[in-house]
């Protein structure tokens, strides 16, 4: 069975602390994986990543992709409290428009 | 920047009533998904649309469940007869001709049935 497990499922954190989420996933022929930032409301694309290795970044958020090991992280350095949120990681397979999604770790950054 | 919008916010309904929920995706994009979320647990998907006939729907969407796109801008998610166990937050969300595989989120209508 496809799942998508992420780690860990809170954390809390002072500002200006680097933060690294974990995304791990076992997904029948991976195509991409979708890294969410969800407030109240609609969660906000982040990042697709697709090729391991390759480093996605905008601002102080950036993503990897390991397809050997099954997983990837999202960094967010320098962190403000505005970044206080649900990050969810969203894994799709081959030949389907369907993601799975992981159940998010919350992150608080406290002033 | 354009977004995905949907209405209502909030929906409570009786059980057994039907409800439609209604989603404008962002004007240029040419697939539409509904997820959901029960309070608590995962996001979960419910259908993909595409070229106005479903591409794909998950063992959740049952006969009771069906979409349209009745115009230009509009794309509904319907439950005939809604059961308490429908009560969710139902996000609609988009992606363009040529990125199906990033699919932007609206914010939801969280669907109470009593």
């Amino acid at each position: 069975e496809d799942k998508v497990v992420q780690s860990p499922l809170s954390l809390v954190v002072h500002e200006g602390d680097t933060v690294t989420l974990n995304c791990s996933y076992e997904v029948t022929n991976f195509r991409s994986l979708l890294w969410y930032k969800q407030e109240k409301k609609a969660p906000t694309f982040l990042f697709m990543l697709t090729s391991s290795g390759i480093e996605k970044k905008s601002g102080r958020l950036s993503s990897i992709l390991d397809k050997k090991e099954l997983f990837s992280i999202l960094n967010i350095t320098a962190t403000q409290t505005g970044d206080s949120a649900v990050y969810l990681c969203a894994v799709g397979g081959l030949g389907t428009y369907k993601y799975i999604f992981g159940t998010g770790t919350r992150l608080k950054v406290l002033a | 920047e354009p977004e995905v919008t949907q209405t209502p916010s909030h929906q409570v309904t009786q059980m057994g009533q039907e409800v439609i929920l209604r989603c404008v995706p962002i004007s240029n994009h040419l697939y539409f998904y509904w997820y959901r979320q029960i309070l608590g647990q995962k996001v979960e998907f419910l259908v993909s649309f595409y070229n106005n006939e479903i591409s794909e729907k998950s063992e959740i969407f049952d006969d009771q469940f069906s979409v349209e796109r009745p115009d230009g801008s509009n794309f509904t998610l319907k439950i005939r007869s809604t059961k308490l166990e429908d009560s969710a937050m139902y996000f609609c969300a988009s992606s363009e001709a040529g990125r199906p595989y990033e699919q932007y989120f609206g914010p939801g209508t969280r669907l109470t049935v009593t």
